[in-house]
């Protein structure tokens, strides 16, 4: 089975801080998804790579950035983070994309104060 | 682009009874259709995914309906029990850049 790791799983920081969310996937998938989860609005997408030093941008990717750096692992960027971005972040990954199941991780709650 | 709206937002149901989820799509280009099921702290776990040939899934106790021509999708859960509770979310895909989550139902299924 799928299995896609992140860590920290919980997260505090100070507004204008820097935080990495790390995400790693282990069964070879090609594409990997940083969603954020907020009450009142879902899943959205912030950003997705469908290969290591692949990034595309997706719904919602102002105030991050996000690195592909091996097949296995993909980092979400808050170089400035804002309370506006504490939320529950989930990474998750696929073989392809249209049509192709994702396997998520656990979450990582962020809290921005 | 694709807008997915779930709902109710909130279901009780007593044990033994059905619970019933609906979502409608906006892309007639939706060809991927999935329900996931977030359990407390943890991911989204794929319940069943449909493709756009198929009007009716069943899966141990579960029942998805796809009406393409009202663009509306539905999730039957038939006798619910205690570890039914959870966030259920409904989820489309269209184009290659992945899912458009509906809001949830968060379900709640009483003795």
């Amino acid at each position: 089975e799928a299995a896609v790791t992140q860590s920290p799983r919980n997260k505090v920081t100070v507004t204008g801080g820097n935080v990495t969310l790390s995400c790693r996937q282990t069964n070879s998938h090609n594409y990997m998804y940083w969603y954020r989860q907020d009450t009142g609005h879902g899943l959205r997408l912030i950003h997705y790579s469908y290969g290591a030093g692949n990034l595309q941008i997706g719904d919602v990717p102002d105030g991050y950035k996000a690195t592909r750096t091996t097949q296995e692992d993909f980092f979400l960027l808050l170089e400035l983070a804002s309370p506006s971005q504490t939320s529950l972040y989930f990474c998750a990954s696929s073989e392809g994309t249209l049509g192709n199941t994702l396997y998520f991780g656990e979450g990582s709650r962020l809290i921005v104060v | 682009g694709e807008q997915v709206e779930q709902r109710p937002p909130h279901l009780s149901v007593r044990e033994g009874d059905s619970a019933f989820i609906i979502c409608t799509y906006t892309d007639s280009a939706t060809a991927y259709f999935y329900w996931y099921k977030q359990e407390p702290g943890a991911g989204l776990q794929l319940l069943m995914s449909v493709f756009s040939n198929v009007d009716r899934k069943e899966e141990q106790g579960l029942t998805v309906l796809l009406n393409k021509k009202d663009k509306r999708l539905s999730l039957n859960l038939t006798a619910a029990h205690p570890g039914d509770s959870a966030v259920y979310f409904c989820a489309v895909s269209a184009y290659a850049q992945g899912l458009t989550f509906g809001l949830g139902t968060r379900v709640s299924v009483f003795p």
